[in-house]
């Protein structure tokens, strides 16, 4: 079993869609972080979270401590949000990181 | 606006050459990483530092080496390129203790191998 584990694998959306990610671990974390890769490959730190909910622009993270569980929610979502969404953990604010498998996600004009 | 910045960001090099792939960063940052990644798969460490003249492998096996002789720079070297070598290899940084509102890491753009 991997210790982080994300659903669904893969998302296609229509344009304006609400979208939702989510991100499930099973080790003790310090961190949890919202990744975002482009076709091109490189990668935005989205949010990083250690309890609550953070909002930036369209896009909230939520994350659920006791049940080890976190999600990725994109309103009104546009092409321009067709990526793939990592979710990682850490200790200690950045060590020792474990990505999940990341979820492709493509949003259709 | 990058703040770390990775040189070359396609490199196509024949077996058995050296090859150094570059990584600066221009926010102080005492935290260096760099990840390897093939296509479609996720990201795995290979090497790490916590600061100037401190290098340590990661969870991923890797034949190359790093070396961090300042804060503001951490190669990568691989001394005979292989074509298993052939990957995305990516930088990241991060400050200690520091958690900023939404972002812990930032990373480069990433270096796209290829070994013929």
């Amino acid at each position: 079993k991997n210790e982080v584990e994300q659903s669904p694998q893969n998302l296609t959306a229509q344009e304006g869609e609400f979208i939702t990610i989510n991100c499930s671990y099973s080790v003790g974390i310090s961190a949890l972080h919202w990744l975002q890769q482009h076709p091109g490959g490189g990668i935005v730190s989205l949010f990083m979270l250690s309890s609550g909910k953070k909002k930036h622009g369209r896009l909230i993270a939520t994350i659920n401590i006791q049940e080890k569980h976190s999600s990725l929610h994109i309103t009104a979502s546009h092409p321009r949000d067709s990526a793939v969404y990592i979710c990682a953990v850490s200790d200690n604010y950045g060590q020792n990181f474990v990505f999940g498998p990341g979820t492709r996600l493509s949003v259709l004009p | 606006e990058a703040d770390i910045y990775q040189t070359p960001r396609y490199l196509v090099i024949g077996t058995g050459k050296k090859i150094t792939l570059e990584c600066s960063q221009t926010m102080g940052h005492d935290k260096m990483y760099w990840y390897q990644q093939d296509p479609g798969m996720e990201l795995h460490l290979i090497h790490y530092s916590y600061g100037v003249n401190s290098t340590e492998k990661g969870d991923l096996s890797s034949e190359s080496t790093v070396s961090r002789i300042r804060t503001e720079h951490f190669p990568l070297t691989l001394e005979s390129a292989r074509p298993s070598h052939t990957s995305q290899y990516l930088c990241a940084s991060s400050e200690t203790n520091r958690a900023r509102d939404n972002y812990g890491y930032t990373f480069g753009s990433g270096t796209r191998l290829t070994v013929v």
